[in-house]
C-alpha cells in the first residue's frame, strides 16, 4: 500500500518570505500523481497544485512550485512571496492505479505578519 | 462554491443513533469519494462509487454504508453511532482519470453525544 510521509506538523514563515514544505511517498509503481492540498480554516479542501510522476519538469501555479524528485520519492511544496492568506493545513496526496486519493497528516502552515 | 454540494454543514446527535449524509457530486462527474477527517486520524478514505457502483473501499465500518443514486448524488449512512465518530466527513468527484485531483464538498461535521 502506498503511504505518504509529512514529517512537519508545523512551520512558519513571515510575511512575504519563502517557504518548504516537505512530503515523502512510498509506492511501487510508476505511473501516478501528486498532489498540494490546501486546507484553511473554513475546512474546505482546495487543490493548489499536481504533478504527473511521468513529468520531469516541476509543476508551477503562480507562487506556489514544486520540488519533485522522483527517484528519492519526495515532493515538496514551495511557496514564495508568503501572504496571509496563504495560512492553512497543507496536505500531501498521492493517487496511484487505486484511484483514491492517499493522504499525509498535514502541515500546519502559518504565515507571521 | 466548489460544485460538490453536502447537506447537512452540521449534525448533532446522539449515541446509539442513525445519520444520512448527503452528496451531489459536481456536474459530469461520475466518481464520488467519501472521506473521514477526524483530529488524530487525519484524512481516512472510506469508500469509492462509480456511476452507481462501489469501486473501492478503504477503512469503512461496518456500521457505515454507502450508495450511489442513479442521479449520480450519493448517501453515507452512519449508523449506531459512538462519540468516536464525530469527525468531518467529506465528499469529493472527479471525472474519470487518474490524474484528476478531487472536488471536495464542504464536508458535514457530526458530532456525537
Amino acid at each position: 500500500a502506498q503511504t505518504v510521509t509529512q514529517s512537519q506538523p508545523e512551520m512558519s514563515v513571515q510575511e512575504a518570505e519563502t517557504v518548504t514544505l516537505s512530503c515523502t511517498y512510498d509506492t511501487s509503481e510508476s505511473d501516478y500523481y501528486l498532489f498540494w492540498y490546501k486546507q484553511p480554516p473554513s475546512r474546505q479542501m482546495i487543490l493548489v497544485i499536481r504533478q504527473e510522476a511521468y513529468k520531469q519538469q516541476n509543476a508551477t501555479e503562480n507562487r506556489f512550485s514544486v520540488n519533485f524528485q522522483k527517484a528519492a520519492k519526495s515532493f515538496s511544496l514551495k511557496i514564495s512571496d508568503s501572504q496571509l492568506g496563504d495560512a492553512a493545513m497543507y496536505f500531501c496526496a498521492y493517487r496511484g492505479s487505486a484511484r483514491q486519493l492517499t493522504f499525509g497528516s498535514g502541515t500546519q502552515l502559518t504565515v507571521l505578519p | 462554491d466548489s460544485g460538490v454540494t453536502q447537506t447537512p454543514k452540521h449534525l448533532i446527535t446522539a449515541t446509539g443513533q442513525r445519520v444520512t449524509l448527503r452528496c451531489s457530486p459536481r456536474s459530469g462527474d461520475l466518481s464520488v469519494y467519501w472521506y473521514q477527517q477526524s483530529l488524530d486520524q487525519g484524512l481516512q478514505f472510506l469508500i469509492q462509487y462509480y456511476n452507481g457502483e462501489e469501486r473501492a473501499k478503504g477503512n469503512i465500518l461496518e456500521r457505515f454504508s454507502a450508495q450511489q443514486f442513479p442521479d449520480l448524488h450519493s448517501e453515507l449512512n452512519l449508523s449506531s453511532l459512538e462519540l468516536g465518530d464525530s469527525a468531518l466527513y467529506f465528499c469529493a468527484s472527479s471525472v474519470i482519470g487518474q490524474g484528476n485531483g478531487y472536488t471536495f464538498g464542504s464536508g458535514t461535521r457530526l458530532t456525537v453525544v
